[in-house]
């Protein structure tokens, strides 16, 4: 089955610890993105990645960490310096050759810290 | 910076009833336009992009750069419309391109 996942569905976690949020593709796809989907907020990009070994962060990076170690993966850690880091995460990828691209999603990760 | 700008958050129509989604935005370069839409318990997925001049689903989109708009219309509403719309533009930042997501209308169509 091709596409992006994300793992896990669910994630609980207490203050103060970091959690690392799992994103796979294998779509082939040079660029990844992280977004918060937050209700009545919409997606705000926290970091994105057009090639291996090199991201960017985005317009809500404080707190957040990433890796692209590999062209496949791409997982966010969200560290205890993030100051509400209770949110649905999104993870897409997408095409890096064409400035109209199609990003494409994953089902999300709900992290919920208590 | 780049702003889309989604004025409804909840648009509530009946069946059969023509839909009209706002879109606005503000970037001072040529924009590209996207609609994304996640239906419940489905991951969000492109609907329509400004540049294809498609008509998906019965929905279309015509930019409008006088007015800086986007808007997503139907004639003709159905029940499996109901879901989060998302207006997208797409930019340029320092060589990369990202999207600027609105912060999505919640379209209901009642039977």
């Amino acid at each position: 089955d091709g596409g992006i996942t994300q793992s896990p569905k669910y994630l609980f976690r207490k203050e103060g610890q970091n959690v690392t949020l799992s994103c796979e593709q294998n779509l082939n796809h040079d660029a990844m993105y992280w977004y918060r989907q937050d209700p009545g907020q919409g997606l705000r990009l926290i970091y994105y990645s057009q090639i291996v070994n090199d991201f960017q962060k985005g317009d809500i990076a404080e707190g957040y960490s990433v890796s692209r170690e590999k062209k496949e993966s791409f997982p966010l850690t969200v560290t205890s310096a993030q100051k509400n880091p209770t949110a649905f995460y999104l993870c897409a990828s997408s095409t890096a050759d064409s400035y109209s691209y199609e990003q494409y999603f994953g089902p999300g990760t709900r992290l919920t810290v208590t | 910076a780049q702003r889309v700008t989604q004025p409804e958050k909840l648009l509530s129509v009946f069946k059969g009833a023509p839909v009209e989604l706002k879109c606005n935005y503000s970037y001072s370069g040529s924009p590209e336009l996207f609609w994304y839409v996640q239906y419940s318990r489905q991951r969000l997925q492109l609907l329509l992009r400004h540049i294809s001049r498609e008509s998906i689903k019965g929905f279309t989109a015509d930019l409008n750069k006088g007015e800086t708009s986007f808007h997503l219309k139907k004639p003709f509403a159905q029940e499996e419309d109901s879901a989060m719309y998302y207006c997208a533009l797409s930019a340029q930042n320092s060589g990369y391109s990202t999207l600027t997501f609105g912060k999505g209308t919640m379209l209901l169509v009642s039977p």
